[in-house]
């Protein structure tokens, strides 16, 4: 079966850094999304990784390692506003999107 | 005008009741989608459409009914509910057809709570 996993929940301080990751399952691959989704929001598209290597786009980053099946999220610099959940996606060798369940990420003051 | 709109944002149905949600996209997209989303669980694909016709339809019961009566509108018709079709029932829009490696524009979902 097909199976995207990431980290239920994660805490970090204000002014960090946090690292969120996806390891994924899936039958052929054709990218790799991430979304951000704020608590009654609409999830908003934040980054798309095809090829292996770092991406970086301002305070957030996002890497992918086809070979081991493997992406995270990194955001520096956290502020308050960061708190929301981040979700993971892949796109299969049918175009399918294999989604996450999400990390709820918590920002401490 | 935000991307995605849907209507309403927030409802509360009995089993026996008949409603339907609302989307319409304002980005000049082609595909259109409805997810269900419930509590720490994966984004569940419903229905897609593609130029207006139904492209993906993944197993969902009948009691759940789509309709695209053009590029920019999409419904979903909802009669005979269960208390386990609660949940946030999101549409999206893309560009290109179906998913592909354009990112979904998603609206702000409808909160659905049958009783």
């Amino acid at each position: 079966g097909q199976n995207i996993d990431q980290p239920t929940e994660m805490t970090a301080t204000e002014g960090a850094i946090v690292q969120i990751n996806c390891t994924y399952q899936t039958s052929g691959f054709n990218g790799l999304f991430w979304y951000q989704q704020h608590a009654g929001e609409a999830p908003t598209f934040l980054s798309y990784n095809v090829l292996d290597g770092l991406e970086e786009k301002g305070r957030f980053s996002s890497f992918l390692s086809r070979s081991k099946g493997y992406s995270y999220l990194l955001l520096k610099e956290l502020q308050m506003k960061d708190s929301a959940s981040y979700l993971c996606a892949v796109l299969d060798s049918n175009y399918q999107l294999i989604w996450g369940a999400g990390t709820k990420l918590i920002i401490k003051p | 005008e935000t991307g995605v709109t849907q209507t309403p944002r927030h409802l509360v149905m009995g089993m026996t009741n008949k409603k339907s949600l609302k989307c319409e996209q304002h980005l000049g997209h082609n595909a259109m989608y409805w997810y269900k989303q419930s509590a720490k669980k994966p984004l569940e694909l419903m229905f897609v459409y593609s130029l207006e016709e139904r492209v993906e339809n993944n197993s969902v019961p009948s009691r759940f009914s789509p309709e695209c009566p053009n590029s920019s509108h999409l419904f979903l018709h909802l009669h005979t509910l269960q208390p386990e079709d609660s949940a946030l029932y999101l549409c999206a829009s893309s560009q290109g057809e179906g998913h592909r490696n354009s990112p979904l524009h998603f609206g702000n979902g409808t909160r659905l709570t049958v009783t």
